[in-house]
């Protein structure tokens, strides 16, 4: 069926490194590919998406490509800020569902 | 961008008693809306699909008795916890959907705030 696998937190960086956190997936058909974000006592918020194969999605300095050839969703940023600390989730969409991962715990230290 | 509200944001409770948790689309019609639990440092688990005027769709495992569902508009859903337990605490978060057909098609779902519910 239909899943993600998203890489294991939680992380830890200190401010201004680079972030990359690993999102695969599988599935039938031509899924819509989501990064979430979800700050400590919040509900999830868009953070970016892509809807088709080689489409790059970036918001606030983060991005992300839809790679079909290695089925991935890596979510990367060239500099973190403490402001970046919440947890992200990946997920795809395949119409009638969406599959998150099990979420990437991120903590960035001054 | 399309908003969804939840409230309330906390409830707290006896056990025993029933809450109900409400979740509506601000600025959009939502034909579907999902309702989602959350346990603490875990990914969300889909509990059921809320479809505006039917009954929702329950997930394996979740007691559609103990957790009534009713979309009654295309606006609002709501998720009635009934005889609460302390087993039930948990964050839930509704999420709603505005389907938009491109090329390839794709949808999002919006979701709400989340509802802290904590059952004494």
């Amino acid at each position: 069926g239909d899943s993600v696998t998203q890489m294991e937190g939680p992380v830890t960086l200190s401010e201004e490194a680079f972030l990359t956190i690993n999102c695969t997936y599988t599935a039938t058909g031509y899924p819509s590919l989501f990064w979430y974000v979800q700050y400590p006592g919040e509900g999830l918020q868009l953070l970016l998406k892509a809807t088709k194969a080689d489409d790059k999605g970036s918001n606030k300095g983060f991005e992300a490509t839809y790679r079909k050839e290695t089925t991935s969703f890596h979510l990367e940023k060239g500099s973190v800020q403490v402001s970046d600390s919440a947890v992200y989730f990946c997920a795809l969409s395949t119409g009638n569902q969406f599959y998150f991962g099990t979420g990437t715990s991120l903590t960035v230290i001054p | 961008g399309a908003v969804v509200s939840q409230h309330p944001s906390r409830v707290i409770c006896k056990s025993g008693t029933s809450v109900k948790i409400e979740c509506r689309s601000l600025d959009f019609q939502a034909t579907t809306m999902f309702w989602y639990r959350q346990f603490p440092k875990q990914s969300l688990m889909l509990m059921a699909t809320s479809n505006e005027g039917s009954k929702a769709t329950y997930e394996q495992g979740v007691e559609k008795d103990k957790f009534l569902i009713n979309h009654a508009s295309l606006t609002l859903s709501t998720l009635t916890v009934t005889s609460a337990h302390p087993e039930d605490s948990s964050f839930y978060i509704c999420s709603a959907r505005d389907y938009q057909i491109e090329v390839g098609g794709w949808d999002e779902q919006f979701f709400g705030p989340g509802t802290r519910l904590t059952v004494l």
